[in-house]
């Protein structure tokens, strides 16, 4: 299995620019998370589905983020308008039921940059 | 989720074994013990986790004290590449609802030529 994918691996955009995170999971997980690490805050939680359904969105900064995930093998992070403040990795990973909650697997993530 | 307690840094001799503690003194009877380590620019990866029994995989062993209260990471054979921060953390299998994986500042290995 080519693991969980992410693209793109480097972003720089200008502030006020829309921004598309893609990621797509190992096959056969069921469960898709989306985390935003930087050095002041770590890892962050923003969103998780199940099954192509968000179930917690409680993590994501503000109405300028958005997920989607419309299939099983595919999920996008939107930013709109992005801000300066909204630089940091972003981390797709992906688990199933059988694995457990803790077990999670991440892609490489995407480095964005907003200037 | 109980709290972790892991030294902040650590050396090991390339191909001699990496042995990282961890204390998790307030696990309580349904939490499983889980590492995952990042190495620098990279995505965090899973490595092992067990309930009670020592477990072994490909890429490390993990063994559990039998009162629960800590656990140590072994990597049998240190490499290079296996400069890291290791991360210990405690939770439970399953949840109703998926919990954020939360790292504390894990411990920084580093593996020496």
């Amino acid at each position: 299995d080519a693991g969980v994918i992410q693209s793109p691996r480097h972003e720089v955009t200008e502030m006020g620019q829309e921004v598309t995170l893609r990621c797509k999971p190992i096959s056969g997980h069921d469960y898709l998370f989306w985390y935003r690490q930087t050095m002041m805050r770590g890892l962050e939680l923003l969103i998780y589905f199940n099954n192509n359904v968000p179930i917690d969105d409680s993590g994501m900064p503000e109405d300028r983020f958005s997920a989607k995930m419309p299939n099983a093998s595919f999920s996008t992070l939107k930013i709109q308008p992005s801000e300066p403040r909204d630089s940091a990795v972003y981390f797709c990973a992906s688990s199933s039921t059988s694995l457990g909650v803790y077990e999670q697997y991440f892609g490489p993530g995407t480095r964005l940059t907003v200037t | 989720d109980a709290k972790t307690t892991q030294p902040t840094s650590m050396d090991c001799a390339e191909g001699r074994a990496a042995n990282l503690p961890c204390n998790h003194s307030t696990i309580s009877g349904n939490e499983y013990v889980y590492w995952y380590r990042q190495i620098h620019s990279q995505g965090p990866q899973y490595i092992i986790h067990g309930l009670k029994n020592n477990e072994t995989n490909e890429m490390a062993s993990l063994i559990i004290t039998e009162d629960r209260k800590s656990s140590t990471l072994i990597l049998p054979h240190a490499t290079l590449r296996d400069t890291a921060v290791y991360y210990c953390i405690v939770g439970p299998f399953s949840s109703g609802s998926a919990r954020q994986l939360t790292f504390g500042s894990g411990t920084q290995l580093t593996v020496l030529p």
